[in-house]
């Protein structure tokens, strides 16, 4: 079946610790996309990839780091520069038009 | 600065009539507008879209209705069932903001009430 998957569901993480999210999707599409949800909130930009080997900031990229070295992947790292990391965050890919499609999102909790 | 709100924080609806959930946005840029279905600890579903060359978008029990001068859009579902009570996002994207980025409103939380 075609679709998003995102592991793992939840993520434990350490004060001083980077942490990795997957993302991976076989559905062939260009651009991949990593948002952030707080509660209450709506969906806040990450990071952002058009294409394998290229990736942009989006509005809160501080304490993120990304890599799109293949076009099925795009992994998100959780720096320890990143203050506030707890949140629920969703991946999503788009064919190039502009309709996202979602996985079903990881849980970051700091211990 | 929020381009895209959702001012209802929640909506009850008996089953069985209308729901109508309301968008409004700042950007004249955007052209093109997506609602989206959430439940708790999932992503967002992908519902209906509309593009500013129209004013008007159904899919089944959903529709769009698009107001550019008001800069509002609305969701209708029709007939509203059980099922439908999930978390609804609109969204919004378009030339001058960023290739094909989505800006999301912060959600309207629908109830259908058997």
């Amino acid at each position: 079946d075609g679709g998003i998957t995102q592991s793992p569901k939840y993520l434990f993480r350490k004060e001083g610790q980077n942490v990795t999210l997957s993302c991976e999707q076989n559905l062939n599409h260009d651009a991949m996309y990593w948002y952030r949800q707080d509660p209450g909130q709506g969906l806040r930009l990450i990071y952002y990839s058009q294409i394998v080997n290229d990736f942009q900031k989006g509005d809160i990229a501080e304490g993120y780091s990304v890599s799109r070295e293949k076009k099925e992947s795009f992994p998100l790292t959780v720096t320890s520069a990143q203050k506030n990391p707890t949140a629920f965050y969703l991946c999503a890919s788009s064919p190039g038009q502009e309709t996202q499609y979602f996985g079903p999102g990881t849980r970051l909790l700091v211990l | 600065d929020q381009q895209v709100k959702q001012n209802s924080p929640s909506l009850s609806v008996q089953e069985g009539r209308i729901s109508i959930l309301n968008c409004d946005y700042t950007n004249s840029m955007f052209d093109y507008f997506l609602w989206y279905k959430k439940y708790p600890a999932e992503g967002p579903t992908f519902l209906i879209s509309i593009s500013s060359i129209k004013d008007k978008n159904e899919d089944g029990r959903f529709t769009v209705f698009l107001n550019k001068s008001a800069k509002h859009l609305s969701l209708h579902i029709v007939p509203s069932q059980p099922g439908d009570s999930a978390v609804y996002f609109c969204a919004a994207s378009g030339g001058g903001t960023g290739a094909n980025n989505l800006f999301f409103g912060t959600g309207t939380r629908l109830t259908v009430i058997p």
